[in-house]
């Protein structure tokens, strides 16, 4: 089956500092990846997703890249803030009819000190 | 983006009980929510794929009666953990998507079960 690899599991910043997250998956018929934010005793927040028919995508502060030949693609958040503080997923599935089931990475921790 | 809603956010119960956590979506119907587990400092687990009115597909090792699943409708998918017992304590998060063909999946805010 489907598994996605998530590197690093901790990750540690100074405010204003670039963190990149990356993230390799096994499954080459893979062609939807999201990236969600979770902070504790809460649910993942959605933040950013990349489609395997586009190489790069940004929104203001965060980024994604994929590399569909490597299998792997990665989250980029530069001019960090303490409040980007959290546990980031990154994830792999399969679109179709109906969506396919999402397979999470095993998470990084990311901490971002002032 | 789509709104879940996920209730209780935390329930604490006796060993033996059953406990109910319902997921709604609040402003798009859900033809297919998610229930994950995920155990503290881990990833998401994905438990059962819930189908509205159709049965639900379990992930391999989750007990189907252990944990019963209902969609009954569009906005509405509940996981109720039977004869709870302390190994099952863990966070319980639903998820869903925006109609079909959206890959975006929304997840709840989650649930604390602690079984004593």
């Amino acid at each position: 089956g489907e598994n996605v690899e998530q590197h690093p599991s901790t990750l540690s910043v100074q405010e204003g500092d670039s963190a990149v997250i990356k993230c390799t998956y096994s499954d080459s018929a893979s062609n939807y990846f999201p990236w969600y934010k979770q902070e504790l005793g809460k649910g993942p927040q959605l933040i950013i997703d990349i489609r395997s028919n586009v190489g790069e995508k940004k929104d203001q502060r965060i980024a994604v890249t994929l590399n569909k030949t490597a299998k792997h693609f990665s989250l980029h958040i530069t001019e960090t803030q303490p409040e980007d503080s959290a546990v980031y997923f990154c994830a792999a599935s399969r679109s179709g009819n109906q969506g396919g089931k999402l397979i999470f990475g095993q998470g990084t921790e990311l901490s971002v000190k002032p | 983006g789509a709104v879940v809603s996920q209730h209780p956010s935390r329930v604490i119960c006796k060993s033996g009980t059953s406990v109910k956590i319902e997921c709604r979506s609040l402003d798009f119907q859900a033809t297919t929510m998610f229930w994950y587990r995920q155990f503290p400092k881990q990833s998401l687990m994905l438990m059962a794929t819930s189908n509205e009115g159709s049965k639900a597909t379990y992930e391999q090792g989750v007990e189907k009666d252990k944990f019963l699943i209902n969609h009954a409708s569009l906005t509405l998918s509940t996981l109720t953990v039977t004869s709870a017992h302390p190994e099952d304590s863990s966070f319980y998060i639903c998820s869903a998507r925006e109609g079909q063909g959206n890959e975006k999946l929304f997840f709840g805010s989650g649930t604390q079960l602690s079984v004593l």
